[in-house]
C-alpha cells in the first residue's frame, strides 16, 4: 500500500516556469523525502525534510511540510527541459522502510 | 552514478522459471532495499537487509526471497515467476540500519520480461 499521494498525476508546463506538486500522506511520520526518476531509470533523492522543519531549499528547489495537514509541496524554479521526469514523495511510516507515492509525471516543453 | 550497481540489465524469461538478480550497494553502505516498480501497482517496497540480516519487510511474495552475503551484495531471487511478475526491479543502499532516517542511492534497475 502506499502512504503518499502525488498531485497532479501530471504536468506539463514551458520552460523557464515554475512546477509545483503536493504530497499528501496519512500516517505520522519522522521525514519526508523527494526522489526523481528519469523515464526507466533509478531514482535520484533530491532532498529530505524532517518533521520539525516547515520548509527547506537546495538549489532551484523549494520543499515545504505541513504535519498538522500531512502534506507537502515541491516546488521547481525556473524548470529547464533536464527537469522532464518524475517526481515521488516518500514517507517513513515505520522509520524502517520508505512508502513511495504514486509520482507527478512532469513535462517541460522548450 | 549512484554507485549502486545491478545485474543484469535486462532479463526475458518464461513462466514458471526462476530467475536471480543481483545489487551491489555504495561502498561503506550496509543495508540494502529491494523494490518493485510495475505500471499497476507503483513502486513497492520488498524487502531490507542490514549486514547480512532481515531487517523490514513489505509486500514480498512467498515465492521471491533475498540475502545479503558477508561482502554485502544482495541477491533477490525470484521463482515460479509469473506473467504479473514482470517490472522493473530496484535495489537501493543506504549507511543507516532504519530505511527511513536518511537518503537511500538506487541503482539503476533490472528490468525483468516474463514471457
Amino acid at each position: 500500500s502506499q502512504q503518499g499521494e502525488e498531485d497532479p498525476q501530471a504536468l506539463s508546463i514551458q520552460e523557464g516556469e515554475n512546477a509545483t506538486m503536493n504530497c499528501s500522506y496519512k500516517t505520522s511520520i519522522n521525514n519526508l523525502q523527494w526522489y526523481r526518476q528519469n523515464s526507466g531509470r533509478g531514482l535520484v533523492h533530491l532532498i529530505l525534510i524532517r518533521s520539525n522543519e516547515r520548509e527547506k531549499h537546495s538549489g532551484r528547489l523549494r520543499v515545504t511540510l505541513d504535519t498538522s495537514k500531512k502534506s507537502s509541496s515541491l516546488l521547481i524554479t525556473a524548470s529547464r527541459a533536464a527537469d522532464t521526469a518524475s517526481y515521488f514523495c516518500a514517507t517513513d511510516p515505520n522509520d524502517y522502510k520508505l512508502s513511495f507515492g504514486a509520482g507527478t509525471t512532469v513535462t517541460v516543453r522548450a | 552514478d549512484s554507485g549502486v550497481t545491478q545485474t543484469p540489465k535486462h532479463l526475458i524469461t518464461a513462466t514458471g522459471q526462476r530467475v536471480t538478480l543481483r545489487c551491489s550497494p555504495r561502498s561503506g553502505d550496509l543495508s540494502v532495499y529491494w523494490y518493485q516498480q510495475s505500471l499497476d501497482q507503483g513502486l513497492q517496497f520488498l524487502i531490507q537487509y542490514y549486514n547480512g540480516e532481515e531487517r523490514a519487510k513489505g509486500n514480498i511474495l512467498e515465492r521471491f526471497s533475498a540475502q545479503q552475503f558477508p561482502d554485502l551484495h544482495s541477491e533477490l531471487n525470484l521463482s515460479s515467476l509469473e506473467l504479473g511478475d514482470s517490472a522493473l526491479y530496484f535495489c537501493a543502499s543506504s549507511v543507516v540500519e532504519r530505511g527511513g532516517r536518511n537518503e537511500q542511492f538506487f541503482g539503476p534497475g533490472t528490468r525483468l520480461t516474463v514471457l
